[in-house]
């Protein structure tokens, strides 16, 4: 079976462009969420997607964004970049919540400029 | 708000050597606990997880975790380590089925290991 996919695996941005990353899920889960890494923070969760509605939000700004279509594949959006954007977005798939493991993709890194 | 804590930010261990990660966390109820590795360049992948029953896990490439509540613990261990276990080993805990906001994950411990 297939892995989590992600795409692109790198991007590179400037200042005030937005940008649109894509995550295809394992096949048959339905719960995808989205964490960002970067040195100072570490791992943190953006937001979670299932059946195509929002079910859980971290604590970033609006600018971020994500939304999942009805074959479970999810994406994520920033608007208005900023450098401190600049960070490895994974994506994560799951059958369900709760005890359902998360299983990772490669990443995006995204930089911005 | 739960919490995970990884106190090592660093490990040196030699090839063939025991390996123990530590990983406390905070949490208000029964935890799922979780720990993943990450390679230069990668994604997580699990190394093994706690949900309930026997507090000794196995997981893969070896490795086991030992939960403990008394001790808020969950530490990550290997008897003998390969030179291609060298990698960032992130501990993390939830969701639950109550509706946690995500997986909480510590700050990782970067592993080295000496030949």
């Amino acid at each position: 079976k297939a892995g989590v996919t992600q795409t692109p695996r790198y991007l590179i941005k400037t200042r005030g462009q937005q940008v649109t990353l894509s995550c295809s899920p394992i096949s048959g889960h339905r719960s995808v969420s989205w964490y960002q890494q970067t040195p100072g923070q570490g791992l943190q969760f953006l937001f979670e997607y299932f059946s195509e509605t929002q079910r859980n939000k971290g604590n970033f700004p609006g600018r971020f964004s994500g939304r999942q279509f009805s074959n479970s594949r999810s994406e994520m959006n920033v608007s208005t970049l900023e450098l401190g954007d600049s960070a490895l977005y994974l994506c994560a798939s799951s059958l369900d919540r709760g005890e359902d493991t998360q299983y990772f993709g490669p990443g995006t890194r995204l930089t911005v400029l | 708000a739960q919490s995970v804590t990884q106190p090592d930010i660093h490990i040196t261990v030699s090839e063939g050597a025991s390996l123990e990660l530590r990983c406390n966390y905070s949490y208000g109820a029964t935890p799922y606990l979780f720990w993943y590795v990450q390679s230069p360049g990668q994604g997580l992948q699990l190394l093994l997880k706690y949900f309930s029953g026997d507090t000794l896990v196995q997981g893969i490439k070896g490795f086991e975790a030992e939960f403990k509540r008394s001790q808020s613990s969950f530490n990550l261990r290997k008897p003998s380590v390969h030179w291609s276990d060298a990698a960032e080993y992130f501990c993390a805990v939830g969701p639950s089925g109550g509706g946690a906001d995500g997986l909480t994950f510590g700050k990782g411990t970067h592993l080295i290991i000496q030949p």
